[in-house]
């Protein structure tokens, strides 16, 4: 059974950069058959899907974030990263990793993190 | 993007009772339509993807229905367990969109 668990700052000021990493266990991110995604949830809001990448190195952003947003994965380590710049109160939110078996398109999140609360403040 | 609505944003209900959410996509989808529980604390949990195919390990009075732009959500015999909110997803095309969610509550 694969678990996810999302670490970061939890307090980014303003115009600085946002760094969470998401540690799997029970199954290698190199796995050919999953993608490995972020999504976040700002409070009193809905969900909001930040971006996916694939153990190759594909990535795929949400157009609304893509000039800001970095995500990478260390194979090794067995985790995946996101660095979200530039960050605003507007980035205040729940941030969630989740695994997508197969693709990006017409796939599922399958396993989730329980999420981690980051807040944009000085 | 697609945008995908979901009604109602909140229900309150009894133990024992049918619930029926729906949601609405901007534009078809197919099938490329997932549900998701979430309760306050916990990781979001899969349980209807594809429209219908129910998740492994989800109870069978969780079904799902609908195809193109309009989706069904349906709870036979609500549990105690179930009081949550509940969110569509279609996977469609990018960027991925999630519904605002429906809250259950107790009645």
């Amino acid at each position: 059974q694969v678990q996810m668990q999302e670490s970061g700052p939890g307090l980014v000021k303003p115009s600085e950069t946002l760094s969470l990493t998401c540690t799997v266990s029970g199954g290698a991110i190199s796995s050919s058959r999953y993608y490995w995604a972020w999504i976040r949830q700002p409070p009193g809001k809905g969900l909001e899907w930040i971006g996916t990448m694939y153990y190759s190195g594909s990535t795929y952003y949400n157009p609304s974030l893509v000039s800001r947003v970095t995500l990478s994965l260390d194979a090794p380590a067995n985790h995946f990263s996101l660095n979200l710049s530039s960050v605003t109160a507007a980035d205040t939110a729940v941030y969630y990793c989740a695994r997508a078996p197969g693709s990006v398109i017409a796939a599922h999140f399958d396993s989730w993190g329980r999420g981690t609360l980051i807040t944009v403040s000085s | 993007d697609i945008q995908m609505t979901q009604s109602p944003s909140s229900l309150s209900a009894s133990v024992g009772d049918r619930v029926t959410i729906t949601c609405r996509a901007s534009q078809s989808i197919s099938t490329h339509l997932n549900w998701y529980q979430h309760k306050p604390g916990n990781a979001p949990k899969v349980l209807i993807f594809g429209a219908s195919t129910l998740q492994s390990g989800v109870p069978s009075r969780f079904s799902g229905s609908g195809s193109g732009t309009d989706f069904t959500l349906t709870i036979t015999t609500l549990q105690p367990e179930d009081f949550a909110t509940y969110y569509c997803q279609q996977a469609g095309d990018i960027p991925l969109t999630f519904g605002g969610g429906t809250k259950v509550e107790i009645k």
